[in-house]
């Protein structure tokens, strides 16, 4: 049962365009949502997160956008950079309980930025 | 500041046999997770450590378990390998269990059971 899913195995975009990643998810119990980056033979890296009371979140050229009627986040990178071609993930936590920090993870979406 | 390491960083395992990795977490970090990523997946939540107790597990079975030390090193344990075991291995550290607390992870164990 993937409770998180990103339907997009892959992502190609040109440098200086946006790139969108998507992520949808089916528990409504989830309520803190995160994006994650990973390049080869390292681990995740935090990128950016949301809580179910906000809609939207940006720290520089990352923005998440959360509707939690469709059960579904967004990442918008603008401009994309080369650098930015990496494995990106994203991630629920649910409300409460015992779960602090269990981190439910999507499949990922492997994004490439073309020069 | 040292960050979230691991080790060793590749073994080979046969199936039936017994594995220990080691993970130590960043400077000041009371909780660590462990996670499995199969190939081509996303990481799974194996189970978190908070100040050397279990603090949540997902739907592993109990040949996986876990060890958080007083100066908040970790191990995970996988008895009995089986050959869908063969996965990348992750941990990570946080100060605390809040979701406030942002998860460093470290470059994992690649595990491979033959």
């Amino acid at each position: 049962d993937q409770q998180v899913k990103q339907n997009s195995p892959s992502l190609s975009v040109q440098e200086g365009r946006i790139s969108i990643l998507n992520c949808d998810y089916t528990n409504s119990m989830f309520d803190y949502f995160l994006w994650y980056k990973k390049y080869p033979a390292e681990g995740p890296t935090f990128l950016i997160s949301i809580s179910s009371i906000k809609d939207k979140n940006e720290d520089g050229r990352f923005t998440v956008f959360l509707n939690k009627s469709a059960k579904h986040l967004s990442l918008h990178i603008v401009p994309s950079q080369p650098g930015d071609s990496a494995v990106y993930f994203c991630a629920a936590i649910p409300a409460g309980g015992t779960s602090y920090g269990k981190l439910t993870f999507g499949q990922g979406t492997i994004l490439t930025v073309h020069p | 500041e040292t960050g979230v390491t691991q080790s060793p960083t590749h073994l080979i395992k046969t199936r039936g046999q017994q594995v220990t990795l080691r993970c130590s977490s960043q400077s000041g970090h009371n909780t660590v997770s462990w996670y499995q990523q199969a190939l081509g997946q996303g990481p799974q939540f194996i189970f978190q450590y908070y100040r050397e107790e279990e603090n949540g597990r997902g739907n592993f079975p109990p040949r996986f378990s876990g060890l958080q030390f007083p100066n908040y090193s970790s191990e995970l344990n996988v008895n009995a390998l089986e050959l869908d075991d063969s996965a990348l291995y992750l941990c990570a550290s946080s100060l605390g269990r809040s979701v406030d607390y942002e998860q460093y992870f470290g470059p994992g164990t690649r595990l491979t059971v033959t």
